[in-house]
Formats: C-alpha cells, structure tokens, sequence
C-alpha cells in the first residue's frame, strides 16, 4: 500500500498567516491526492481535489499543489474557522491512503 | 440534496460481528460507488472499503480484509458493512462516503459508533 507521510503533525499560527502543510507519497501517484478538513465532532470535508482543484464552494484562500510524490495544502491568510484537523489523501490505487493528519491551531 | 444516514453500531464483544447500514438519498443511488471511512477515539482517518455502483467490485484496507464485507442494495438505496472477527482496534466512527462530482468524497454521513469491548 501507498504510504502518505503528512507534515507536520500540529502547528500553532496567528490569524493572517500563510500556512502550509506538506504531505508525501511513498511512490508515484501524478496528481491523484485531495486534502479534507475535518473540525471536533464532525465529518471530514474535501476542500481539493486532483492536487490542486478547489472544490467549489471553498474559500479561495486555500490552495493546492506538487504532484508525483510531494503536496502542499496552503492556507493564504489563516482565520479562526479555519482551526481543524487536515488531511491528505491519495486515491491512485486501492488501498486509498490518508495522511496521519496537521492539527492547525492559533498561535 | 445528497444525504448519508449510517445506523446500526453499537458495543459488541471480541470475536462477535455486527452490520452496518448507510441509507442514502438525494441521488441516484445505483449510479455511484461508495465507500467506508473509519476513525477511531482520538486518531485520524482510515480508509476501509470500496464498492463499486453495482456491488460486483470491491477493494479493502489490509486492516479488515477478510473480515469484512462491503456490499449494497441498489432497490433500497442502501449500502452495507458486514463485519467480522471484530477486535478492539476496530472500535471507531465508521463513515459512508461518496465521490458525488470530483472523484474524491464529496459527501459523508454522521458517522455510527463501533465499540469492541468485553
């Protein structure tokens, strides 16, 4: 199976920051990756897809990239509601494989 | 509007099995394949299952493969996870979620809480 190694595991940031988070597949998967944001007792939400593609509806101040092994999940400027847990998942191949997760708190 | 509605968790001791259901609407449900999503207490997300729109492919996680049977009822609009053998490392939220537009899960249920426990 497809490893994703997702980094770091929590960051702490003030409100208007640039934010990044990095995730990393064990081998090759061209730009088959989405990130979720999940906040405390609720569902995950997909906010891109295809490495890049904002999902509609998503604030454009979150931002995609990288393909084949390494991703990036960028947040502009960091508001309070975006504090939650984010993950990236790959869907190249079965098994899909999720991050371990980035808890994003406020500095 | 597309809506996921898991049911069917509960405590259940080692070894034992236990059914889960998602019961979908707001969308043609034979049309989609679907997936399982689980969390444990505390910890991040891990894929479980895959089944496709006509219930003849299916793929697992490692974790549960063998023990566990994804299937679904295409006249009932509901989907299904059979599972077996269960362990203390499969108390968790289990998720129905569905690829609706992008190919990745645009929409999830609530959630239905396994506990494996004596």
């Amino acid at each position: 199976a497809i490893q994703m190694t997702q980094s770091p595991s929590s960051l702490s940031a003030s409100v208007g920051d640039r934010v990044t988070i990095t995730c990393r597949a064990s081998q090759g998967i061209r730009n088959d990756l989405g990130w979720y944001q999940q906040k405390p007792g609720k569902a995950p939400k997909l906010l891109i897809y295809l490495a890049s593609t904002l999902k509609s509806g998503v604030p454009s101040r979150f931002s995609g990239g990288g393909s084949d092994t390494d991703f990036t999940l960028t947040i502009s400027s960091l508001q309070p509601e975006d504090i939650a847990t984010y993950y990236c998942l790959q869907d190249h191949n079965y098994p899909w494989t999720f991050g371990q997760g980035t808890k994003v708190g406020i500095k | 509007q597309v809506q996921l509605v898991e049911s069917g968790g509960g405590v259940v001791p080692p070894g034992r099995s236990l059914r889960l259901s998602c019961a979908a609407s707001g969308f043609i449900f034979r049309d989609y394949i679907m997936h399982w999503v689980r969390q444990a207490p505390g910890k991040g997300l891990e894929w479980v299952a895959f089944i496709s729109h006509d219930g003849n492919t299916k793929y697992y996680a490692d974790s549960v493969k063998g023990r566990f049977t994804a299937s679904r009822d295409n006249s009932k609009n509901t989907l299904f996870l059979q599972m077996n053998s269960l362990r203390g490392d499969d108390t968790a939220l289990y998720y129905c979620a569905i690829p609706f537009t992008s190919g990745h899960l645009d929409y999830w249920g609530q959630g239905a809480l396994v506990t494996v426990s004596s």
